[in-house]
């Protein structure tokens, strides 16, 4: 079965520090790997997704992401913390298994609120 | 522009009064989804649609039905809500299963009492 794991419930970081929110996956397959992001009171909003080509991935806000096969890790990375990006943080991985009847399903980590302190 | 519209966006009810929670998305997607986000538990699928007429279920869908009439609309039907259904509703569409770029509503704030 796919799933995602947020190893940390809680990241806290001060400002212009690096960050790193971490993600490990299982999937069948090939993996659609993706980063939303949640403020206060808001919906979702896309940061970045790996699918294939390279395996460091650029997405909104100065994040990125390192997609690393071996270690079925796909760690959310910005290289200076803002206290704009205090939020909360959702990896997910989509099914893209033929076999059953998932295919489609996105699976959702259970998020990391990023806290960055100034 | 593309979007997924969801209403109402916040809504307060009471135990049994059967409510519907509308979702249309303006790009001829044939996938559309609804998810429910709990605290400490992340998103969860309810249902899912792959095109008119296909509907099926997600990891929890008790309590709940959709139905797609139409291609852009995928309402979220609660029959006699109750109070452990009280969460942050999303809706989210692609242009098929295997689509990369998945979009989401803003959110439906649903309080059962």
């Amino acid at each position: 079965a796919q799933s995602v794991a947020q190893p940390e419930d809680q990241v806290n970081v001060a400002e212009g520090n690096p960050l790193t929110v971490k993600c490990t996956y299982s999937v069948s397959g090939n993996p659609y790997l993706f980063w939303y992001v949640q403020y206060p009171n808001r919906g979702l909003q896309f940061l970045l997704k790996y699918i294939t080509g390279d395996n460091l991935v650029k997405g909104s806000y100065g994040f990125e992401a390192e997609f690393n096969k071996s270690q079925t890790s796909f760690h959310l990375k910005k290289p200076s913390a803002l206290v704009s990006d205090s939020a909360l943080y959702f990896c997910a991985v989509r099914d893209m298994s033929y076999r059953g009847s998932t295919l489609g399903r996105l699976y959702f980590g259970r998020g990391t609120q990023l806290t960055v302190w100034p | 522009e593309a979007q997924v519209t969801q209403n109402p966006r916040y809504l307060i009810t009471v135990t049994g009064k059967k409510l519907t929670v509308t979702c249309s998305q303006n790009m001829n997607h044939e996938y559309m989804s609804w998810y429910r986000q709990d605290p400490g538990l992340g998103l969860r699928q309810i249902y899912y649609s792959m095109n008119v007429e296909v509907t099926d279920k997600g990891d929890v869908p008790e309590g709940y039905k959709v139905s797609r009439k139409e291609k852009r609309n995928f309402p979220l039907i609660l029959e006699s809500p109750s109070p452990n259904q009280t969460s942050l509703y999303f809706c989210a569409s692609s242009l098929s299963s295997t689509g990369n770029t998945i979009y989401f509503g803003e959110g439906s704030w649903l309080t059962v009492v």
